[in-house]
């Protein structure tokens, strides 16, 4: 069975500065997706970023990229120049193609953003 | 571009009664996923239904059913409902089954007493 674990429960950043937020997945197949998605108080789940396991470049969006460390099933999210609007939970999701994008969810981090 | 939009906001109902919450997906999209999401915790996949028909299931009991309509709008319907039922209900869409990434909706909070 595929799992997601996200091992920070709450993390803090300081406005301005960058936050690392942790995930490790287990799975056996090898066509996949890794997503991070945020979920800020009006429970919105908005997409942050997508990852396809067979690309081997890092994406990125704007202040937001990722390390995708295949080998080790280890997908962190770096948040650069952080923001009071970045304070949400933070989900990391993986979705096997063969499967209809059916996500399955880590247990969220929360961050808050200090000014 | 219409996003993901599901009703009602929130909902009070009591064990044993039956709820119905409602799903019209992005414009365009045909696949559309369900989840429960218990307080302080991810989502959980209830089911998806790809052109009206369900399409995978997550380990969700019988009384946990659903509907796809012709123009790809979506029902989750609950029976008997028990207290642990309370939770965020989000509904997803993808424009196209193996198109890998799902657009949510804001949810409708159930509460069950």
């Amino acid at each position: 069975a595929q799992t997601v674990t996200q091992s920070q429960p709450e993390m803090s950043v300081q406005e301005a500065e960058t936050v690392t937020l942790s995930c490790t997945y287990d799975t056996s197949e090898s066509d996949y997706y890794l997503f991070w998605y945020k979920q800020p108080p009006s429970r919105q789940m908005i997409l942050v970023i997508r990852q396809e396991a067979y690309k081997q470049q890092n994406a990125t969006e704007n202040r937001f990229s990722v390390n995708f460390q295949k080998a080790a099933k280890s997908f962190s999210l770096k948040i650069s120049d952080s923001q009071l609007g970045d304070a949400a939970m933070y989900f990391c999701a993986y979705t096997v193609k063969s499967s209809g994008d059916k996500l399955t969810f880590g247990t969220g981090t929360r961050l808050a953003v200090r000014p | 571009e219409t996003g993901v939009t599901q009703s009602p906001t929130h909902l009070i109902k009591t064990r044993g009664q039956q709820v119905t919450l409602r799903c019209s997906s992005q414009s365009g999209h045909n696949t559309v996923s369900w989840y429960q999401q218990a307080l302080g915790q991810g989502p959980q996949f209830i089911f998806q239904y790809y052109r009206e028909e369900e399409n995978g299931r997550g380990n969700f009991p019988p009384r946990f059913s659903g509907l796809q309509f012709p123009n790809y709008s979506s029902e989750l319907n609950v029976n008997a409902l028990e207290l642990d039922d309370s939770a965020l209900y989000l509904c997803a869409s993808n424009r196209d089954w193996g198109t890998d990434t799902q657009y949510f909706g804001p949810g409708t909070r159930l509460t069950v007493l």
